[in-house]
């Protein structure tokens, strides 16, 4: 069965510092992946998606991620933090079990210190 | 209006009360879904619909009542909730192929007094 799982449920970093967030992918076919942000009280917004293209992602907001077969991961990262990039995070892949859905890990908060 | 709407975005609720949440897509989606996401909780996957017929419902309790009269709609009556239901219901819409991934609303608040 397909799954992600996100390690670490909260990250802090700095305002300018290198944000890293990390998501793991269980799957025993090629996986979509999905990256989503979810500010306070709204609902979640997509960053970015792989759908088996290009192994390196970029998204909206400065944001990218690289689908890494080898070590079945999709970290998200963006070179410089911003204080507007404080909210939930989450990664998502699609799995077909009965009706085709997504699977979302637990979320990933971001924190920004000036 | 686009994207997916939510009505309303916030409701308070007495445990007796029956009330309904709306959600209406404008994307030329066919599948639709409801979520709860509860405090400190992962979000939970609570009904999936694909062209308007209902292809799982994740042992949701009888007292939600989904309905999607057509593949733009979608509804979660509630009656008699608990304290507990209290959360953010998330809607999503998506092609039936849920690989192009979801688009979702703005959420409900639901508080249950």
């Amino acid at each position: 069965a397909q799954s992600v799982t996100q390690l670490g449920s909260h990250v802090s970093v700095s305002e300018g510092a290198l944000v890293l967030l990390r998501c793991n992918y269980s799957s025993s076919v090629p996986p979509y992946l999905f990256w989503y942000v979810q500010y306070p009280n709204q609902g979640l917004q997509l960053l970015l998606k792989y759908t088996s293209a290009a192994t390196l992602v970029k998204g909206i907001n400065g944001f990218e991620a690289e689908f890494k077969k080898s070590e079945t991961s999709f970290h998200l990262t963006k070179p410089s933090a911003h204080m507007s990039d404080a909210a939930e995070y989450f990664c998502a892949v699609s799995v077909s079990q009965g009706a085709q859905k997504l699977v979302f890990g637990q979320g990933t908060r971001l924190t920004i210190n000036p | 209006e686009t994207g997916v709407t939510q009505t309303p975005r916030h409701l308070v609720m007495g445990m007796t009360n029956k009330k309904s949440l709306k959600c209406e897509q404008h994307l030329g989606h066919n599948a639709m879904y409801w979520y709860k996401q509860s405090a400190k909780k992962p979000l939970e996957l609570m009904f999936v619909y694909n062209f308007k017929e209902q292809t799982e419902n994740n042992s949701v309790p009888s007292r939600f009542s989904p309905e999607c009269p057509n593949s733009s709609h979608l509804f979660l009556h509630l009656h008699t909730l608990q304290p507990e239901d209290s959360a953010l219901y998330l809607c999503a819409s998506s092609q039936v192929l849920a690989n192009y991934g979801y688009t979702f609303g703005s959420g409900t608040r639901l508080t249950v007094v």
